[in-house]
């Protein structure tokens, strides 16, 4: 168990429409990660935040991105206005403990923009 | 730039005998190397890792060995079971602005063959 929490698990929604992608974490952690899997890209770092705070966003895509975590246990990655382009899988992930070189990864929000 | 490749998109084996995947990367700084396996509709999980101090790490029918002059490592797996077939992706890991940041290459996709 990951202790990684995502919502909505899967997203159907129209071009132009604001998504909102949730990450909840159910124990610590040392840092949170957003990637994003597509099968031409594979696993692409979009963000990551060391102690809720944004450390390296040069993976998000353009300004329709924003991610935030407002506390140690939570986080956002909003779109908008969404593209079809946007369509991939959103992985929330953390590492935890000594070391810290590990990421666990939540099961993933499934996007879809049409 | 992708500083992490993995060559075979995919890979074919009979069960019982042993899968060989390779991952190249570019990146010199590049000090911890992992593998992950996803299932499909499911997040990546650990597998197994190595240091760059070291050149082999055994985990049970899981084995990473890492070429640094090369800048290869490889994961073997014997025997092969048809419960291995999944995506596997290999990761590295540098230090960066005060975390570690990993870099995934696409994946190889593992069918055994019963």
């Amino acid at each position: 168990d990951a202790g990684v929490i995502q919502s909505p698990r899967h997203e159907v929604t129209e071009m132009g429409q604001e998504v909102t992608l949730r990450c909840k974490l159910i124990s610590g952690h040392n840092s949170l990660f957003w990637y994003r899997q597509t099968m031409m890209r594979g696993l692409e770092l979009l963000i990551y935040f060391n102690n809720n705070v944004p450390i390296d966003d040069s993976g998000m895509p353009e300004d329709r991105f924003s991610a935030k975590m407002p506390n140690a246990s939570f986080s956002t990655l909003k779109i908008q206005p969404s593209e079809p382009r946007d369509s991939a899988v959103y992985f929330c992930a953390r590492t935890w403990g000594a070391g810290g070189n590990t990421i666990y990864f939540g099961e993933g929000s499934w996007l879809t923009v049409v | 730039d992708q500083q992490v490749k993995q060559n075979s998109p995919s890979l074919s084996v009979q069960e019982g005998r042993i899968s060989i995947l390779n991952c190249d990367y570019t990146n010199s700084m590049f000090d911890y190397f992992l593998w992950y396996k996803k299932y499909p509709a499911e997040g990546p999980t650990f597998l197994i890792s190595i240091s760059s101090i070291k050149d082999k790490n055994e985990d049970g029918r899981f084995t990473v060995f890492l070429n640094k002059s090369a800048k290869h490592l490889s994961l073997h797996i014997v025997p092969s079971q048809p419960g291995d077939s999944a995506v596997y992706f290999c990761a590295a890991s540098a230090y960066q602005g005060g975390s570690e940041k990993l870099v995934f290459g696409k994946g190889t996709k593992l069918t055994v063959n019963p």
